[in-house]
């Protein structure tokens, strides 16, 4: 069955700290892998567009990995301030006969001062 | 250029009433989509255009209609309202929906009583 499962679920940290949030998927084919920031009311902002070629992909502070041999990603925060604190979704491509989006439950990511 | 907007913000029915939710987008994007987002939960696909005229269903379409009579312009129909449709609803447009990024409108939150 093609997922997308994130981790953690919700996750706190201290305004300045680094932080790495994580993607697992089991879809296939994919061609595609994307990260989004959704803060709270608002829809999803697309963070990065990785293909499956591409190992790694930077956005200022948010730097996203991936490793399609082993079928996960990560996304990585540095420096993290206030405004980080938002849920990041990972969604994958799957590239079949359908060819659709396919979305995990996302991270909550809350940055206390 | 406003991107994806959606009205109403907010909505409230009662069961068996019957409402659109509207979603417009100005970037001349070929690709739309209507995804409910609820609570442990990735978006859901509901239905998806990929030009004028054209309409399919996507993963949970039931007690909802589209239509896509413009390019910038792709309503929601919900035909009678039931307690299950109790959910934020995104709308989003690309150029096409395998290799670039969605954008997504802010949201309509509806409650159904």
């Amino acid at each position: 069955k093609n997922q997308v499962e994130q981790s953690p679920q919700s996750l706190i940290i201290l305004e300045g700290k680094n932080c790495t949030l994580q993607c697992n998927y089991t879809v296939s084919p994919f061609s595609n892998l994307r990260w989004y920031k959704q803060d709270t009311g608002r829809g999803p902002v697309s963070l990065t567009i990785m293909t499956f070629s591409e190992n790694t992909k930077s956005n200022g502070r948010y730097t996203a990995t991936l490793d399609a041999d082993t079928k996960q990603s990560s996304l990585h925060i540095t420096a993290s301030q206030l405004s980080d604190s938002a849920s990041y979704i990972c969604v994958v491509y799957f590239s079949g006969n359908t060819g659709k989006l396919i979305f995990g439950q996302g991270t909550t990511l809350q940055v206390k001062p | 250029n406003a991107g994806v907007t959606q009205t109403p913000k907010f909505q409230v029915l009662k069961t068996g009433q019957s409402m659109t939710l509207q979603c417009a987008q100005d970037m001349n994007h070929e690709y739309m989509s209507w995804y409910r987002q609820d609570p442990g939960m990735g978006l859901r696909l509901i239905h998806y255009s990929v030009g004028a005229g054209i309409t399919d269903q996507g993963e949970v379409p039931n007690g909802y209609n589209v239509s896509r009579s413009t390019t910038e312009d792709f309503p929601l129909r919900l035909l009678s309202a039931a307690p299950s449709q109790t959910s934020v609803y995104f709308c989003a447009s690309s150029s096409d929906r395998s290799s670039y990024e969605q954008y997504f409108g802010p949201g309509t939150r509806l409650t159904v009583t």
